[in-house]
């Protein structure tokens, strides 16, 4: 089985500097994906970047990039120059690629909030 | 626009009833999917579809129950048999490419309470 863990409840960083949210993940399939949810207290769940596991490249997306260590089975988000609108939720989720549509393990999420 | 609407945004129901939350989406896309969220928790998947007329149970099917019919539609009913019905509820749908899927696109949820 799958699991994904977020050990951070919840996180403050000041405007326009870096964060880093952690993410560690199980499982023993040789193929999956990462990936990265925001959720504004609106409640939509937005998505942000994607890694597969035989990427060999870590993914970017603007001011995202996804820390991956495969060893370490770790998948951080990194925000760079953060602003007032990436308050939010963030989830990590892990997907399986075992033939059927990709079913999605969620983790617990850490609330980021971003300060002046 | 394309994207995933759900309605209504909050639906309140008296316990012992049955309730169907409804999820469109005009993306195109193969699969669709189903999940609950609780406070404080992470999404949990109830049901999913990768093709009309066909669906699988997810970690928590139990008492809730699923169709598709048309490529756009997969509604999904709360069973009075679901002991816990109260909660967010999220639609999600994502394209085939080749043998897997792509990332999963959400619609903004319907907040279900039940008394």
């Amino acid at each position: 089985a799958q699991k994904i863990t977020q050990t951070q409840p919840g996180m403050f960083v000041q405007e326009k500097e870096a964060v880093t949210l952690d993410c560690t993940y199980d499982t023993s399939d040789p193929s999956y994906g990462l990936f990265w949810y925001k959720q504004p207290s609106s409640g939509e769940m937005i998505f942000l970047i994607y890694q597969g596991s035989y990427d060999q490249q870590n993914a970017t997306e603007g001011r995202y990039s996804l820390n991956f260590q495969k060893a370490r089975k770790s998948a951080n988000l990194v925000i760079s120059a953060s602003q007032l609108g990436d308050s939010a939720m963030y989830f990590c989720a892990m997907s399986d690629y075992t033939g059927t549509a990709s079913k999605l393990t969620f983790g617990t999420g850490t609330r980021l909030q971003v300060t002046l | 626009d394309g994207g995933i609407t759900q309605s209504p945004k909050y639906l309140f129901r008296k316990e012992g009833q049955n309730v169907t939350l409804s999820c469109e989406q005009n993306l195109n896309h193969d699969a669709m999917y189903w999940y609950r969220q609780d406070p404080g928790q992470g999404l949990r998947l109830i049901y999913y579809s990768q093709i009309v007329n066909d669906f699988q149970k997810g970690d928590i099917a139990e008492g809730y129950s699923v169709s598709r019919e048309k490529k756009e539609s997969f509604p999904l009913t709360v069973t009075s048999a679901q002991k816990n019905p109260t909660a967010f509820y999220l639609c999600a749908s994502s394209i085939r490419q080749g043998a897997s899927f792509g990332e999963q696109y959400f619609g903004p949820g319907t907040r279900l309470t039940v008394t």
